[in-house]
């Protein structure tokens, strides 16, 4: 069974880091592609971007709002995705979610997380 | 201002057919798959449609999904009470290089 489990959320004042963690188990990590999607609270969903997997040299796209002060990354070996987060704004205030594309071949997210709350304020 | 446009909202009464519209434009619904997604109260989105018009093992045959030109349509037929949920659709945008999501439309079963 695909598990995603998300956590490094919290409290950040403007301007500052965070470091989200997504924890996967049930498949091969390293086959997938991964995406982070956010959701502001009452707002609809917003992609953040993506990690293509080993076979495609893990290269990664952003959406414009986070390009240049997000950073994706993953580690085959622990399962795990990343999202380094700097100069937060408020408006980076979302739950943010991982999702593993729908298989290999349709790269889309298939599954999801529960999400972590990243709340930027001072 | 979402890249893809939703209604912001829909309604039914149980065993009716509602229809969820999702426009696009030549980047994404008119050259790349439609996704939908549904979102129930509290939780994370769960996939619905991929493909335009497949279903995911375990979701409903009242689900279905259509593409044609630049727009895209989602169906439920034999509303239910359980079906009550935000519902988003999302495609590859090639000009942007990067996923989009239409603004979402919340379902209200009367």
């Amino acid at each position: 069974e695909v598990q995603l489990v998300e956590s490094g959320g919290g409290l950040v004042q403007p301007g500052g880091s965070l470091r989200l963690s997504c924890a996967a188990s049930g498949f091969t990590f390293s086959d997938h592609y991964m995406d982070w999607v956010r959701q502001a609270p009452g707002k609809g969903l917003e992609w953040v971007g993506r990690t293509r997997d080993k076979a495609n040299s893990y290269t990664t796209d952003y959406a414009a709002s986070v390009r240049g002060r997000f950073t994706i990354s993953r580690d085959d070996s622990k399962n795990s995705l990343f999202l380094h987060m700097n100069s937060l704004k408020t408006e980076d205030t979302a739950v943010y979610y991982c999702a593993r594309d729908i298989d290999t071949g349709t790269h889309a997210p298939g599954y999801w997380g529960q999400g972590t709350l990243v709340t930027v304020s001072s | 201002q979402s890249v893809l446009t939703q209604p912001p909202s829909a309604s039914g009464t149980p065993g009716q057919r509602v229809t969820i519209s999702c426009s696009g434009s030549r980047s994404n619904i008119g050259s790349k798959f439609v996704y939908w997604y549904q979102q129930l109260p509290g939780t994370a989105p769960k996939l619905l449609i991929y493909r335009n018009d497949q279903r995911p093992s375990g979701v409903p045959d009242r689900f279905s999904g259509s593409q044609s030109g630049t727009s895209a349509s989602l169906a439920i037929s034999g509303l239910r009470s359980e079906d009550e949920a935000d519902y988003y659709c999302a495609a590859w945008d090639d000009s942007l290089s990067g996923r989009v999501f239409g603004g979402g439309t919340k379902l209200t079963v009367l």
